[in-house]
């Protein structure tokens, strides 16, 4: 059992690239988040999705992307990376609101 | 909005002392409480939760939380803490208005548990 699966593990980026971090789950979740994690922060809720074909903005928004095509992936789209999101990148799932949520192990991305 | 407010950063005990991480919550609708530990290098897994029901509720690896809907509280604490629970634990609340789009999980900065021999 996967569970939630995110690729990269790790990542630099220069400046003004793009790139998709990866996010997939097997559990049949409806609900998938993505978060990024920086020193004394806390996880920051960048995007979700409670459904194929749905998703919505978090608290830190800019300069990502989502979509959510299938229930199993939920691919983030940096469009053109900035050093401010050098980060740990979390990707997670739950079946319901008041459900357990399931953490995939993480991207670690660094923007030179 | 809803917002998250893990009042120590950081909480260095001794090996077999009790421990209480602290956590309050704001909201103005019903909310699922929720405690997350992290080991280094990893990603979160659930201690335990509270939805409804009695307000202590109780995890894995020994920890409990009390949920005090008047102080807007949700505390995690531990009788006897091993130097395995060394992590970082955060606090979270799932606070659903209805509808779907409207579910979000806001997470506390976190609180760092060194537990020293």
């Amino acid at each position: 059992n996967a569970g939630v699966t995110q690729t990269p593990k790790f990542q630099v980026l220069k400046t003004g690239q793009s790139m998709t971090l990866q996010c997939a789950q097997d559990m049949n979740h409806e609900y998938m988040s993505w978060y990024r994690q920086d020193p004394g922060m806390g996880l920051r809720l960048i995007h979700y999705s409670v459904g194929a074909g749905i998703t919505d903005q978090g608290e830190v928004p800019n300069g990502y992307n989502v979509s959510r095509s299938t229930t199993e992936d939920f691919p983030l789209r940096l469009l053109s990376a900035a050093p401010s999101q050098t980060s740990v990148y979390f990707c997670a799932s739950s079946f319901t609101e008041n459900t357990e949520a399931f953490f995939g192990q993480g991207t670690r991305l660094t923007v030179v | 909005a809803q917002s998250v407010t893990q009042l120590d950063s950081q909480v260095p005990v001794f090996e077999e002392a009790p421990v209480e991480l602290r956590c309050n919550y704001s909201s103005s609708v019903s909310v699922y409480l929720f405690w997350y530990v992290q080991y280094p290098n990893q990603g979160l897994q659930l201690l335990l939760k509270y939805l409804s029901g009695s307000t202590l509720v109780k995890g894995i690896n020994g920890f409990e939380a009390e949920f005090n809907k008047s102080q807007t509280s949700f505390h995690l604490r531990k009788p006897s803490v091993h130097i395995s629970d060394t992590a970082e634990y955060f606090c979270a609340v799932s606070d659903y208005s209805g509808g779907g789009s409207n579910y979000k999980l806001t997470f506390g900065k976190g609180t760092l548990l060194t537990v020293n021999p």
